[in-house]
């Protein structure tokens, strides 16, 4: 079962704002959302996470939906170092059998065009 | 700091070989990871540890082992290697308290060890 949704790619300009939209319907109460990247092959990048707020860092924002059964990865202007598979995360919020793993699905190549 | 990392970088293997990935992590993180990544998929988890002196199966834990040498060093183990293991593998560390509240709780990654078997 999978437990989150991503489009399989996507295009932005550069400097322009990239939004990445995440599909986790069936998230739960205790489940928060993680975003991570990985670049060219490189190890996974955390990003950003959250539970029902909106959450904003150096690297970019997180909008979760009232209902918390999607969310959005804002990079606010992207840039060609951008370009990466993101991948959409929902974890438990404590820590215990199961809750230890990243359970990355196939994620979203982005692609930031010159 | 060096974060996460893995040695080797590259291996070629032939079938029924074996070898050990190391991994180190200089962050005092409680619990480790190792994950592997074939093309075009996400990782996938094949074994954890979630302190010292603890180990736990993922989800594609056959074919191999670990250890966990000490709070520092995660080990994985192909005892016989095949080419169905030929992939990119991937150690992680992170603070997580068994029973504890997952906050703050990111995931550092090493850079990856490309391994193919002959």
């Amino acid at each position: 079962d999978a437990k989150t949704t991503q489009p399989t790619s996507m295009d932005c300009a550069e400097g322009r704002a990239a939004n990445l939209p995440c599909n986790h319907s069936t998230i739960s109460g205790n489940e928060y959302v993680y975003w991570y990247r990985q670049i060219h092959s490189q190890g996974p990048q955390y990003i950003i996470h959250g539970l029902k707020n909106n959450e904003t860092n150096e690297m970019a924002s997180l909008i979760i939906t009232e209902d918390r059964k999607s969310s959005t990865l804002i990079l606010p202007h992207a840039t060609l170092r951008d370009t990466a598979v993101y991948y959409c995360i929902v974890r438990p919020a404590y820590s215990g059998a199961g809750s230890y793993q990243l359970t990355f699905g196939k994620g979203t190549k982005l692609s930031v065009i010159p | 700091n060096a974060g996460v990392t893995q040695t080797p970088k590259f291996q070629v293997l032939k079938t029924g070989q074996s070898m050990t990935l190391q991994c180190a992590q200089d962050m005092n993180h409680n619990s480790m990871y190792w994950y592997r990544q074939d093309p075009g998929m996400g990782l996938r988890l094949i074994y954890y540890s979630a302190s010292e002196g603890t180990t736990d199966k993922g989800e594609v834990p056959n074919g191999y082992n670990v250890s966990r040498l000490n709070k520092r060093e995660f080990s994985l183990r192909l005892e016989s290697a095949a080419p169905s293991q030929t992939s990119v593998y991937f150690c992680a560390s992170s603070e997580l308290v068994w029973g504890g509240p997952l906050l703050n709780t990111e995931a550092f990654f090493g850079q990856g060890t490309r391994l193919t078997v002959v």
